[in-house]
């Protein structure tokens, strides 16, 4: 079945430092491509997505381009503040609904000043 | 953007107990639920999807006696871990569809469980 691999976490950088977390997926049809965010005490919120190959999400200045050809859908941020602390979900979804999603095991961001 | 209200946040039970754990959407109607689970180091992993008025539907490998599902209304969706066990212990979150086509599912809080 459908599934998600994304780096193990925690992934700690000081404040300004580049980001990077890898999300790579497998799947059988053409799915839509998610990064969701959790603050502590939330609920998961939408990041970015990607419906078709060589798409780009971007938002909060995270991107992400949907990569067919390496089945890749890695979440970078040029320059990362301490509010940017979260746990990262990279998920997909194969139905046009949005709403039934595979996700990743979580990537915890850790940004000190 | 919509709201979903998840409780409680934590709960410690006895093994053996049955816990309630509520997902409200607080400004939308939601035709459909959709019930996860997660294990220490491992993804989240869809349990049910609920519609209201109608069963859920348990995803494979998912005891439907076990984690009872109810979603009598259109903002209101329950999960019920009847008998927990320590191994029940886990990170539950729930979404909640406003039933459009192409957007996103809101999710809740999530609710930590321990059995003990």
């Amino acid at each position: 079945g459908d599934s998600v691999t994304q780096m193990e976490g925690p992934v700690t950088l000081s404040e300004e430092a580049f980001l990077t977390i890898n999300c790579t997926y497998t799947a059988t049809g053409y799915p839509s491509l998610f990064w969701y965010v959790q603050y502590p005490g939330e609920g998961l919120q939408l990041l970015l997505k990607a419906t078709k190959a060589d798409d780009k999400g971007s938002n909060k200045g995270f991107e992400a381009t949907y990569r067919k050809e390496t089945t890749s859908f890695h979440l970078e941020k040029g320059s990362v503040q301490v509010s940017d602390s979260a746990v990262y979900f990279c998920a997909l979804s194969d139905q046009t609904g949005f709403q039934k999603l595979v996700f990743g095991t979580g990537t915890r961001l850790l940004v000190s000043p | 953007g919509a709201v979903v209200s998840q409780h409680p946040s934590r709960v410690i039970c006895k093994s053996g107990t049955s816990v309630k754990i509520e997902c409200r959407s607080l400004d939308f109607q939601a035709t459909t639920m959709f019930w996860y689970r997660q294990f220490p180091k491992q993804s989240l992993m869809l349990m049910a999807t609920s519609n209201e008025g109608s069963k859920a539907t348990y995803e494979q490998g998912v005891e439907k006696d076990k984690f009872l599902i109810n979603h009598a209304s259109l903002t209101l969706s329950t999960l019920t871990v009847t008998s927990a066990h320590p191994e029940d212990s886990s990170f539950y979150i729930c979404s909640a569809d406003r039933g459009q086509v192409n957007t996103e599912a809101f999710f809740g809080q999530g609710t930590r469980l321990t059995v003990v």
